[in-house]
């Protein structure tokens, strides 16, 4: 079984559309990411946490929400999809011990 | 602010021939610096980091504060090298954030 767990895994929707992706982990670790990678722009941060009640904004937060609901789940929100969001997103996470990242699979994102 | 750069797109080599993927940052901290790797229909993962000075799949890379680079290097590539890698610099302190490169696809031809 995966560490760390993506779902959707692909999902087509269309503007202005609420959209959830959610992430799951058995890792135990208590920091997690979210990022998205566009083709020759790489990974850019979305949002991070540090624990259940520490969320943070990354580079590019705008038009996005997060929710840590435990230690293990962190899903992130579109409240209202654009097109420009079409991408892939990346949920990661990592030990407060540690300095390296486990990556999901990802959750390709279409926005009509 | 902190940046990193991956000048080449795309590095198509032959088997057997040396590799080096090309890495510079911009920080105005004490850098740590990491190469990810992303494989054909696989998971990105960490393939080295400077600190550890370790060589893995037969890559290393080397932490040049001089010229601000951490480029990665092979000897012989092989096939099975082929892959998008990531050069990533952490900063922010205790916040564990990384920024990453635009990213290179390596292209190892038979």
């Amino acid at each position: 079984d995966a560490d760390v767990t993506q779902t959707p895994r692909n999902r087509i929707t269309k503007t202005g559309k609420r959209i959830m992706l959610e992430c799951s982990q058995t890792k135990g670790h208590d920091r997690m990411y979210w990022y998205r990678q566009d083709p020759g722009l790489g990974l850019r941060l979305i949002y991070y946490s540090f624990d259940v009640k520490d969320i943070n904004k990354g580079e590019i937060s705008d038009g996005y929400s997060v929710s840590r609901q435990a230690q293990a789940k962190f899903s992130l929100s579109l409240e209202s999809a654009i097109p420009n969001q079409t991408a892939l997103y990346f949920c990661a996470t990592s030990d407060s011990g540690a300095n390296v990242l486990t990556f999901g699979a990802g959750s390709r994102l279409t926005v009509l | 602010a902190q940046r990193v750069t991956q000048p080449e797109k795309l590095l198509s080599v032959f088997k057997g021939a040396p590799v080096e993927l090309k890495c510079n940052y911009s920080y105005s901290g004490s850098p740590e610096l990491f190469w990810y790797v992303q494989y054909s229909r696989q998971r990105l993962q960490l393939l080295l980091r400077h600190i550890s000075r370790e060589s893995i799949k037969g890559f290393t890379a080397d932490l040049n504060k001089g010229e601000t680079s951490f480029h990665l290097k092979k000897p012989f590539a092989q096939e099975e090298d082929s892959a998008m890698y990531y050069c990533a610099l952490r900063y922010g302190g205790a916040t564990n954030k990384l920024i990453f490169g635009t990213g290179t696809l390596l292209a190892v031809q038979p």
